[in-house]
């Protein structure tokens, strides 16, 4: 099955400064790699999504990257602010709306 | 957008008891949802795809018996843990897809908090 790797576990930032957190998977036939935000107690909320047959995307301070021949994709977070501290997760999926593998988790502190 | 509602958010029970989570799809139809478990500071783990209208997929390592699914309906899935122990105190969180080729996105409830004494 499908094994996703996150890291760093946890990362600390001055406000505006930028946060890069890095997944690896290892099933090839994974096409859909979403990344949620979670705040503590609450669900997990999607901020940003990627789809095999892309290579970049971006959506205002937040941009996904993958390289499916090396099987990692990452999440960059621009221009950090306190409220963006919360943990992050990577996940992997056959395609969107399957079943869902997630990575380790990542406690991103951005300190004013 | 997709709203999946899950309740209770919070339930406290005596070890030996069961337990039942509901988690609804209100304004999408759902033939599939998934549940997930998660101890703190840890990520989320498949326990099981739940199917409308026929038996629930497991995990390895999730024992059926103990974990009952049922998806009766394409709007609603529940959990129901049977003979609770402290070590089932976990967050369950479901998650269902909105539908819809190429746009079908998973949206988790909000979670329920689990607490066994």
């Amino acid at each position: 099955g499908e094994n996703v790797e996150q890291h760093p576990s946890t990362l600390s930032v001055q406000e505006g400064d930028s946060a890069v957190i890095k997944c690896t998977y290892s099933d090839s036939a994974s096409n859909y790699f979403p990344w949620y935000k979670q705040e503590l107690g609450k669900r997990p909320q999607l901020i940003i999504d990627i789809r095999s047959n892309v290579g970049e995307k971006k959506d205002q301070r937040i941009a996904v990257t993958l390289n499916k021949t090396a099987k990692h994709f990452s999440l960059h977070i621009t221009e950090t602010q306190p409220e963006d501290s919360a943990v992050y997760f990577c996940a992997a999926s056959i395609y969107s709306g399957s079943r869902l593998t997630f990575g380790e988790g990542t406690q991103l502190t951005v300190n004013p | 957008g997709a709203v999946v509602s899950q309740h209770p958010s919070r339930v406290i029970c005596k070890s030996g008891t069961s337990v039942k989570i509901e988690c609804r799809s209100l304004d999408f139809q759902a033939t599939t949802m998934f549940w997930y478990r998660q101890f703190p500071k840890q990520s989320l783990m498949l326990m099981a795809t739940s199917n409308e209208g026929s038996k629930a997929t497991y995990e390895q390592g999730v024992e059926k018996d103990k974990f009952l699914i049922n998806h009766a309906s394409l709007t609603l899935s529940t959990l129901t843990v049977t003979s609770a122990h402290p070590e089932d105190s976990s967050f369950y969180i479901c998650s269902a897809g909105n539908g819809g080729l190429g746009a079908n996105v998973l949206t988790f409830g909000a979670g329920s908090r689990l607490t066994v004494l």
